[in-house]
Parts: C-alpha cells; sequence; structure tokens
C-alpha cells in the first residue's frame, strides 16, 4: 500500500536553531512530491513542488530535497513565525490526481 | 476573492441529520479536490472532479457521502444520516489544471453530537 511518513511528529527548536523534517514515501512512481504549511485552524498553505531525485527548492528560510525515497524540509535559522505543522504529500502513477498526505510534523520554534 | 472559499467555517448537527458544505473555488480552476482532517492526521482524499464530472471518488467513505458540482465552479458535499464518526474538518481545494498545484481552502468544521 503506498505510504507516507513524516519525522519526527514534534519538534522543538529555539530561535536559530536549524533542523530538518523528513518524509519518506513508498510508492508506485512519484508524479511529485508536496510540502504544504498549515497553521491551527487554518487550510494547508502551499510551499513547494518537487518532481525528480537531486531537485531542490528553496524559499526564504526553507529547503526542500529530493530523493529516491525521500524528502527533506530544511528549516535554516527558524524564527518563532514558522512555528506550524508542515505537511507531505505525493501524488503517485494510477492514484488519480489526488495527493496522499503524511500526519505531519508539528514544528514549534521558541524565542 | 483571491483564494479557495467554504462555507460555513463551523457546522454542529446532531447523530443522523443531514448537511450540506459548500466551497467555492478560485476563479478560472477547473479542478476541484474535497478532503477530510481529523484531528492530528494530515488530510485525506474524498473526491475530485474535472469540470462538472468527478474524476475520481473512491476515496468517498460510504454511500452516506455525496458531492456535486453542476456548473463545473462550486461543489457541495452532502452527507446523510451523520455520525460522530464524520466529524472532522472538510477542507476543499482547487487547481487550474491538473497537475497544477492544488490551493486549499480554511475549512469546514463539522461536528456532529
Amino acid at each position: 500500500e503506498d505510504q507516507v511518513t513524516q519525522s519526527p511528529e514534534a519538534l522543538r527548536l529555539q530561535e536559530g536553531e536549524s533542523s530538518s523534517l523528513n518524509c519518506s514515501y513508498t510508492v508506485s512512481g512519484l508524479r511529485g512530491l508536496f510540502w504544504y504549511r498549515q497553521d491551527p485552524g487554518k487550510g494547508p498553505e502551499f510551499l513547494f513542488t518537487l518532481y525528480s531525485a537531486g531537485e531542490e527548492k528553496e524559499k526564504e528560510r526553507l529547503k526542500a530535497t529530493l530523493t529516491k525515497k525521500e524528502s527533506f524540509l530544511h528549516i535554516t535559522a527558524p524564527k518563532p513565525e514558522d512555528s506550524a505543522t508542515y505537511l507531505c504529500a505525493v501524488r503517485f502513477l494510477g492514484g488519480s490526481e489526488k495527493l496522499v498526505f503524511g500526519k505531519g510534523t508539528k514544528l514549534t520554534v521558541n524565542p | 476573492g483571491a483564494g479557495v472559499s467554504q462555507t460555513p467555517s463551523n457546522k454542529v448537527t446532531e447523530k443522523g441529520k443531514y448537511v450540506e458544505l459548500r466551497c467555492d473555488p478560485i476563479s478560472g480552476h477547473t479542478a476541484l479536490y474535497w478532503y477530510r482532517q481529523s484531528l492530528g492526521q494530515g488530510p485525506e482524499f474524498l473526491i475530485y472532479f474535472q469540470g462538472t464530472g468527478a474524476a475520481d471518488d473512491s476515496g468517498l467513505p460510504n454511500d452516506r457521502f455525496f458531492a456535486v458540482r453542476p456548473e463545473g465552479s462550486v461543489s457541495t458535499l452532502k452527507i446523510q444520516r451523520t455520525e460522530r464518526g464524520d466529524s472532522a474538518v472538510y477542507l476543499c481545494a482547487s487547481s487550474r489544471t491538473p497537475p497544477d498545484t492544488q490551493y486549499f481552502g480554511p475549512g469546514t468544521r463539522l461536528t456532529v453530537l
């Protein structure tokens, strides 16, 4: 069965303490891996799409990378406003256009 | 409006009642998606429309759930004979043309008492 697993479930950082979130996937033919940010009580907000191993995307303090089996979301010198749940999702061959999500990583950045 | 909008933002109903949840996609987006998110979980796919037709409804949990998009824009998710297990946040997303990025609305929080 196709699966997306995110780790850790929760991460607490001090402001300025860089770290990485992991998303591993087991799908039969990746057609895109997506990162979203979700604040409490709101819908997911799109961050990045990655399509092939070796691809990288950056936005402010965030950088997403992709290998054949996993993706990392690197957070450099985080600020308290980066606190949120980060969701990873995949689209795969034979899966129509639906996204399959992981459970997310809840990031807390303390000042 | 620039984004996906959903109404109501909150809905409280009693077990056994019928509810309708509405989604207004971003103007010009031809694809529309419904997901359901339970506490502590990621969104779970329900149904996907391309234009007026349901292109994939494999995520609908049972025949109490039904969705329509009669004019290819606004969509309504309908739940009959609600059960306590239906309590969740129902998210709608839209995209220009698949496989474009899916943009999500704020969700409707459904509580079944």
